[in-house]
């Protein structure tokens, strides 16, 4: 059973960083695509970012782009986002995201409020 | 980066069918955007019903279908049921890239 369990979010001044976590089991996390999403609070889910399987290929929505790091560490079969100048606008629960044979699976996510 | 767009609200009666569409502002949507269809309760995080345009889940009720309609992707509901009241999400790939719609809050009334 595909596993996803999101870490790291919390409370945070606005300008602060945060790094998120998402440890994943179940499959051969290696072999595959891993992307975060976000979803503020009564709105729907917006892709944030994703990352090739080898870490190689990220890519970035046009409103975290030079904020946000994506990344991934194989052997600990653990994805990872850098969030840097965090803004109010940030605050959101942010899931990591696997599809595999047409089902996404997604984490329970893990909440970012940025706040003074 | 591309727009999504559906209709914000929809309501169907029970037993009624009800077609929601998903829109690509860079054109027609095609297979080559991979279509997925989500279901969100409240509280919850998405669920995948539909992907690659019209492939079902084993757990997609057989009253889901999907579809490419008039340029866009279509989810259509034909029997609805009190359950099925929930938002509902459409993504569009784009060479990787992911592109959610602003749902659908279906409504079966």
């Amino acid at each position: 059973e595909v596993q996803l369990v999101e870490s790291g979010g919390g409370l945070i001044q606005p300008g602060g960083s945060l790094r998120l976590s998402c440890a994943a089991s179940g499959f051969t996390f290696k072999t595959y695509w891993m992307h975060w999403v976000r979803q503020a609070a009564g709105k729907g889910p917006v892709w944030v970012s994703r990352i090739s399987s080898d870490g190689r290929s990220t890519s970035y929505a046009d409103s975290v782009k030079g904020r946000f790091t994506i990344s991934r560490d194989n052997a600990k079969n653990t994805l990872y986002l850098r969030m840097n100048s965090l803004r109010a606008e940030d605050t959101a629960v942010y899931y990591c995201v696997q599809c595999s044979g047409g089902n996404c699976n997604w984490g329970q996510g893990t909440l970012v409020t940025v706040s003074s | 980066q591309a727009v999504v767009t559906q209709e914000p609200s929809l309501t169907v009666s029970p037993g009624g069918t009800v077609t929601l569409t998903c829109g690509s502002s860079t054109g027609a949507v095609t297979s080559g955007h991979y279509p997925y269809w989500f279901q969100q309760r409240p509280g919850q995080a998405p669920r995948t019903l539909i992907y690659d345009i019209s492939s079902k889940h084993s757990w997609t009720p057989a009253r889901f279908s999907g579809s490419l309609l008039g340029g866009k992707a279509a989810l259509t509901l034909s029997g609805a049921q009190p359950e099925d009241e929930a938002e509902y999400y459409c993504l569009l790939s784009y060479s990787g890239d992911w592109v959610f719609g602003g749902g659908t809050k279906l409504t079966v009334l």
